[in-house]
């Protein structure tokens, strides 16, 4: 069966900080991959996706970035932290039937 | 640009009643419709796909109905249990390749024991 992993679960980080969040998915090949953040009071929204090796989309235009270095594993990453990038950070894969399933999320704080 | 909007935003019922959790979209358009729940803190979990050729899902207790002509769909949850208390979320996919999904607010529901 299929599983993905996120790490770290929690992050506090100072404003002007370095970020890298690593997402990994087990089980299946090619998935597509993406990143989501939650903020507080607002819904889910699509920051990245990939559909192969360094292969990235992006959404919204923010600081973050995003990288796929393997089939199975997507990063997500910022050279200098906002008090707004505080919030939920959802990475989620999807396979032939695009339906999609989330890992465990990691809670980023900037301080 | 797809909207999803889930009404109510919060519900409290006493265990053991059968209730509905709407969910609507303005573009018809869709490939799928999914719904998650979400515990506090924590990741989503997929509770049930609907494609966008298909009328209705069912798992368990729960059933997804999807009406793509009204952009509109409903979750059904009979015999409610405390366990049940979470927010659940809807969520539509417009195709495209592997654009992602668009989710609605959600709806926060308690279930008294």
């Amino acid at each position: 069966s299929q599983t993905i992993h996120q790490w770290p679960a929690t992050l506090v980080q100072p404003v002007g900080s370095p970020l890298s969040l690593e997402c990994t998915v087990e089980g299946t090949s090619n998935p597509n991959l993406y990143w989501y953040r939650q903020a507080a009071g607002r819904g889910l929204q699509l920051l990245f996706y990939s559909v192969g090796i360094g292969q990235i989309s992006s959404e919204v235009p923010q600081n973050l970035s995003a990288s796929r270095p393997q089939d199975r594993q997507f990063i997500l990453s910022s050279k200098k932290l906002l008090l707004s990038d505080s919030g939920f950070y959802l990475c989620a894969w999807s396979g032939r039937r695009y339906e999609q399933y989330f890992g465990p999320g990691t809670r980023l704080t900037v301080t | 640009k797809q909207e999803v909007t889930q009404i109510p935003a919060a519900l409290s019922v006493p265990e053991g009643e059968n209730l509905v959790l709407n969910c609507s979209f303005t573009d018809s358009a869709i490939y799928n419709l999914q719904w998650f729940r979400q515990d506090p803190g924590k990741g989503l979990t997929s509770l049930l796909l609907i494609q966008s050729s298909q009328r209705e899902q069912t798992s368990g207790r729960l059933n997804a109905s999807l009406d793509k002509s009204s952009g509109r769909s409903t979750l059904y949850i009979a015999a409610s249990q405390p366990g049940d208390s979470a927010t659940y979320l809807c969520a539509t996919y417009s195709g495209g390749g592997a654009d992602g999904l668009t989710f609605g607010k959600g709806t926060h529901l308690i279930i008294q024991p």
